[in-house]
């Protein structure tokens, strides 16, 4: 079986500051992990996936996270946050045990104040 | 690469009739394809599977009857929503999976919006 726990359901930050979006995910096998963002009614758009290479990915639009496997956590963070950051984010698992099915966390709502 | 499509974007219905929503892969060949169902505010909950010329495997608690899947050719999926209730209202979204791709990444399409009335 698999999950993911996205431990803020809503975030907030100033224009400029870092953005910090924390995932934690269960999986009995090796897991890919993504990161997607959604704009409101929108579909979903990659920002980036880990798939047992580097332990740090580099996404689109600044964004990066880190693999932690001892701490099972895949965190996204920015440096400097973006009016057009403000968005849900979904952390998701996906691994061969669980027949390569994304599993979805339960999202972060990130609000940008200028 | 890797575009997916939905049509319609949106649609509204009166309760008891169907509803058709397609699922294209504009320039590739989508070995399988997903449904997803998300509710205002939540997260999206994998409705189905297919995988072109078999039939659906549905999730636990999704009824085939009333959700049916056909995915007839490598670039197209559908979903019909048949004697939709108003419980049925949901932003529906798909996703494809190249086999000559990562297994393991799905693209995603813009999503339709469903209102039952």
């Amino acid at each position: 079986a698999q999950s993911v726990t996205q431990l803020d359901s809503h975030v907030s930050v100033s224009e400029g500051t870092p953005v910090l979006l924390r995932c934690n995910y269960s999986s009995s096998y090796s897991p890919s992990l993504f990161w997607y963002v959604q704009h409101p009614n929108k579909g979903l758009q990659l920002l980036l996936k880990y798939t047992s290479a580097a332990t740090l990915v580099k996404g689109i639009n600044g964004f990066e996270a880190e693999f932690k496997k001892s701490e099972t956590s895949f965190h996204l963070t920015k440096p400097s946050a973006h009016m057009s950051d403000a968005a849900e984010y979904f952390c998701v698992v996906s691994s061969r045990a669980a027949g390569n099915k994304l599993t979805f966390g339960g999202g972060t709502r990130v609000l940008v104040k200028p | 690469g890797a575009v997916v499509s939905q049509h319609p974007s949106r649609v509204i219905c009166k309760s008891g009739t169907s509803v058709k929503i397609e699922c294209r892969s504009l320039d590739f060949q989508a070995t399988t394809m997903f449904w997803y169902r998300q509710f205002p505010k939540q997260s999206l909950m994998l409705m189905a599977t297919s995988n072109e010329g078999s039939k659906a495997t549905y999730e636990q608690g999704v009824e085939k009857d009333k959700f049916l899947i056909n995915h007839a050719s490598l670039t197209l999926s559908t979903l019909t929503v048949t004697s939709a209730h108003p419980e049925d209202s949901s932003f529906y979204i798909c996703s494809a999976r190249s086999g000559a791709r990562d297994y393991n990444e799905q693209f995603f399409g813009p999503g339709t919006r469903l209102t039952v009335l």
